[in-house]
């Protein structure tokens, strides 16, 4: 079946530090969402990127659709305390059906 | 205000009982979706409407049932048949043909007593 791995699983870094988290797929997808989510909230939506190559910024926030269209990459520059969360990936379901499937997230955790 | 709203927040239930979880939307959006969520993992699709009175199964869809008489509201019931029903319920919205983008609730914590 469909399967988007998501990594780190976590990450603990000093503020002002950059962070990288990456997703793959395990089939070519035409959409790739970044959400985040904060505790006890629902996740909140990032980044949209829909076509293979772009490249997307929201703020402190990049975005990359990978060219393979298997994989997308987040990137948060000079993180601050409020960045802490988990941060999901997701693409749309295989099979026709018209969801999203989500990556296992990546918590990441801020030292100030 | 436009946005989504499930209630309760926190829920507690009798093992066998049957529960029920509201969400409501005025975003006009045509499609509705509940995912589950437990601690540490990713979210799980239970079961989706793209339009009033129909409905899809999602990955784990067995101890759910769901209705959509309304285009605003798409209630989740967590029924005794559901083993392991302790989990933080996500409710979500969105267009048709709007690029798959969905947009969440503020979720509900169901806790078995």
């Amino acid at each position: 079946g469909q399967q988007l791995n998501q990594s780190p699983q976590s990450m603990f870094i000093q503020e002002g530090e950059d962070v990288s988290m990456n997703c793959t797929s395990s089939s070519i997808f035409n959409t790739w969402l970044w959400y985040k989510q904060d505790p006890g909230e629902g996740p909140v939506l990032l980044i949209a990127l829909y076509k293979a190559g772009e490249l997307t910024s929201n703020g402190r926030l990049t975005a990359q659709f990978g060219i393979t269209r298997k994989d997308s990459f987040l990137n948060i520059s000079a993180s601050i305390p409020s960045d802490v969360g988990i941060y999901f990936c997701a693409g749309p379901m295989d099979t026709g059906r018209r969801a999203l499937t989500f990556g296992s997230g990546t918590r990441l955790q801020v030292q100030p | 205000d436009g946005g989504i709203t499930q209630s309760p927040k926190y829920l507690f239930r009798k093992e066998g009982q049957n529960v029920t979880l509201s969400c409501e939307q005025n975003l006009n959006h045509d499609a509705m979706y509940w995912y589950r969520q437990d601690p540490g993992q990713g979210l799980r699709l239970i079961y989706y409407s793209q339009i009033v009175n129909d409905f899809q199964k999602g990955d784990i869809a067995e101890g759910y049932s769901v209705s959509r008489e309304k285009k605003e509201s798409f209630p989740l019931t967590v029924t005794s048949a559901q083993k392991n029903p302790t989990a933080f319920y996500l409710c979500a919205s969105s267009l048709l043909g709007s690029g798959n983008t969905i947009y969440f609730g503020e979720g509900s914590w169901l806790t078995v007593v």
